[in-house]
Formats: C-alpha cells, sequence, structure tokens
C-alpha cells in the first residue's frame, strides 16, 4: 500500500542554525515527491517537488530536498533557519505507477518552531 | 488572478442542516480537489475533478456531494451536517495531476 511518514510530530531549532524536516514514503513504483508549508489560518503553498533528475531539489524560501531512493526518504532542508519558517510542514507522494489514480497520499505534518 | 477563493470564511451549522461551501479558482486549471483537515490527522481528499462534468470520489466522501458544472468552479454540498463534519475545508486546484497544488484559505466548519 501507499503510503508517506513525517516520523516527527514536531522539530525545534535555533534561528541560524541548519533544519532538517522528515519524510519516508512507500509506493510500489516510482514516485512523485512534494512538500508543502502552511503557516496559520492559512491554505498549504508548494515549496518543491522531485520527479526525476537530480536527487536534490531546490524550492522556494531557500528549502531544498535529497531525494534518496536506497532510503526511500525526501527530507526538507535548510541551511540557516529563520524564525518565520515556523510553520506546518507536509510531504506528500503519488504513485507515478499508479495509472488513473490521480491523488496524492499526504503526510500528517510536522510542525516546525524556529527559536530566536 | 486571485487564485483560488473559498466561501464562507467560518461557519456554524447545526446537525441537520444543509449548506454548501463554494470554490473558484481564476486559473483554467483542470484539476481540482476538495480536502478536509483535522487537528494531527493532516488532509484527507474528499472529492476531486480532472475537468468539467467529470468528479471523482476521494478517501473520505461519504456525507458530501459536488458538481463541476464549469471550470472554474468547484462546490462541495453537505446535505445533513454531523458532529463528525467539524473541520477545515481547503479547495484547491492544479494544472494536472502531478502539478503543484494552488490552496484556497479554507472555510472553518463547527456542526453543533
Amino acid at each position: 500500500a501507499q503510503s508517506v511518514a513525517q516520523p516527527e510530530d514536531q522539530v525545534n531549532v535555533a534561528e541560524g542554525n541548519p533544519l532538517t524536516v522528515k519524510c519516508t514514503y512507500s509506493v510500489s513504483g516510482n514516485p512523485y515527491l512534494f512538500w508543502y508549508v502552511q503557516y496559520p489560518n492559512r491554505g498549504l503553498q508548494f515549496l518543491l517537488k522531485y520527479i526525476t533528475g537530480d536527487n536534490l531539489v531546490k524550492g522556494s524560501y531557500g528549502f531544498e530536498a535529497e531525494f534518496n531512493k536506497s532510503q526511500t526518504s525526501f527530507h526538507l532542508k535548510k541551511p540557516s533557519a529563520l524564525v518565520s519558517d515556523s510553520a506546518l510542514y507536509f510531504c506528500a507522494v503519488r504513485d507515478i505507477g499508479a495509472g488513473n489514480n490521480r491523488k496524492l497520499i499526504w503526510g500528517l505534518g510536522t510542525s516546525l518552531a524556529v527559536n530566536p | 488572478n486571485a487564485g483560488v477563493t473559498q466561501t464562507p470564511k467560518f461557519r456554524i451549522l447545526k446537525i441537520g442542516q444543509s449548506m454548501t461551501l463554494q470554490c473558484t479558482q481564476d486559473m483554467n486549471h483542470n484539476y481540482m480537489y476538495w480536502y478536509r483537515q483535522d487537528p494531527g490527522m493532516g488532509l484527507k481528499l474528499i472529492y476531486y475533478s480532472v475537468g468539467a462534468g467529470i468528479t471523482d470520489k476521494g478517501e473520505v466522501p461519504n456525507g458530501y456531494n459536488v458538481s463541476r458544472s464549469t471550470t472554474e468552479d468547484f462546490p462541495l454540498r453537505l446535505e445533513l451536517a454531523a458532529p463528525s463534519q467539524t473541520s477545515v475545508y481547503f479547495c484547491a486546484s492544479s494544472i494536472a495531476g502531478l502539478d503543484e497544488q494552488f490552496f484556497g484559505p479554507g472555510t472553518r466548519l463547527t456542526v453543533l
């Protein structure tokens, strides 16, 4: 069964330090992977996606994510965290071998708190 | 572009009442989605549409109905509101199934 896991409910990091938000997935074929961010009382915003090619994907607001096929992971990273990065982060995956299945499978979200 | 707009922003319903959550996008996207977000539960897909006149069920369709008569609009209908439908509802759209989804600001619904 297709699934995506975000093993940490909450991540705390000091401003200026690097941050990592973890995501692992399970699909039957090759994955399409996404990261979204949700600020308080707002809808989700797209950060980046992996389809194919370079395993390191760069996205909005200085975020990047590394696709690791052997570890079935797609961790979100940023070299230097800002207080304004504090938000809820969602990982999502679609199995591109799923034919007419156009649905994304969403993780439960990780709350990132960046402390000044 | 306004993007994806949703109305109303907030609503309180009594058990058994009905209502329609409105969603409109002005980006000429083919795909549209309705999600509900419950605390600690992430996003659950209710219904989605790949184009005008075509809709399909998501993970949690029971108690809801949708229609897609135009490319722009994708209303979500609750016929007999139940407390279990208390949630935040998000509408989203995308050009195609593997493209980024653009989300509306959400509707916070409480059923008492």
